[in-house]
């Protein structure tokens, strides 16, 4: 495997579930990120993750609960989600610097919330 | 606060025409970084060029080019006899420099560009 990938790649689930979002990069990165992007709305970055700590969270609903066990790896679990967080959940990572560094991005998970 | 501003939303043309993707930014910072990203149907953001503030050459990679512009705050891109397969979401992104920025990075709205056989 190479680049970063997601899984699943599609999703559907109903309001009460809980389903969990993966992420994995075979870069050495040490940065991870989640990005949300819905129809006709520009990409929102949720939360960051720098060897592991978690450096922004973007005033993200607690209905979305990010991990990041190890450098290589990022979770993103969901539970009573509404309508609303329909959306392409893209995962990115990079290198871990003093800003500028490029992000690299996996093919995403295309959510359906019924 | 760093803005970036993609003015055109959808641009369709007819392939082998030449087109430009705006991108104008907003920034206090004296550096920084801009990004240009492609984004197929399928989802993917793939990644195309990273510019520092202090490199104002412009580029040539293939039948992509970028024009930096520090006087007009400006990073667009000029795709040269187009083709279907370049049919796709085009983004451009700044992020700033400083421990703080680390990670962050401001992207624009993106442009739909639709090349027509």
């Amino acid at each position: 495997e190479t680049g970063v990938t997601q899984t699943p790649r599609h999703l559907v689930m109903g309001m009460t579930n809980k389903k969990s979002l993966k992420c994995e990069q075979h870069l050495g990165h040490n940065a991870m990120y989640w990005y949300k992007q819905s129809a006709k709305k520009p990409l929102e970055l949720m939360f960051v993750y720098n060897f592991k700590e978690q450096t922004e969270n973007n005033s993200v609903p607690s209905r979305f609960s990010p991990e990041c066990p190890n450098s290589s790896h990022l979770f993103l679990h969901l539970h009573t989600l509404q309508p609303e967080d329909s959306a392409l959940y893209l995962c990115a990572s990079s290198q871990t610097g003093a800003g500028g560094e490029t992000q690299y991005f996996g093919p995403g998970t295309r959510l359906l919330v019924l | 606060a760093q803005k970036v501003t993609q003015a055109q939303t959808e641009i369709s043309v007819v392939e082998k025409e030449d087109v430009t993707l705006d991108c104008v930014y907003e920034t206090r910072d004296t550096t920084y970084y801009l990004f240009w990203y492609k984004q197929p149907p399928s989802g993917e953001l793939v990644f195309l060029i990273r510019r520092n503030s202090f490199d104002e050459q412009n580029e040539i990679s293939g039948r992509y080019s970028w024009n930096f512009q520090k006087s007009t705050s400006s990073f667009n891109f000029t795709i040269t006899a187009s083709q279907v397969v370049d049919s796709a979401v085009y983004f451009c992104a700044l992020s700033e420099a400083g421990d703080t920025n680390a990670g962050k990075s401001t992207f624009g709205d993106g442009t739909t560009l639709t090349v027509k056989p």
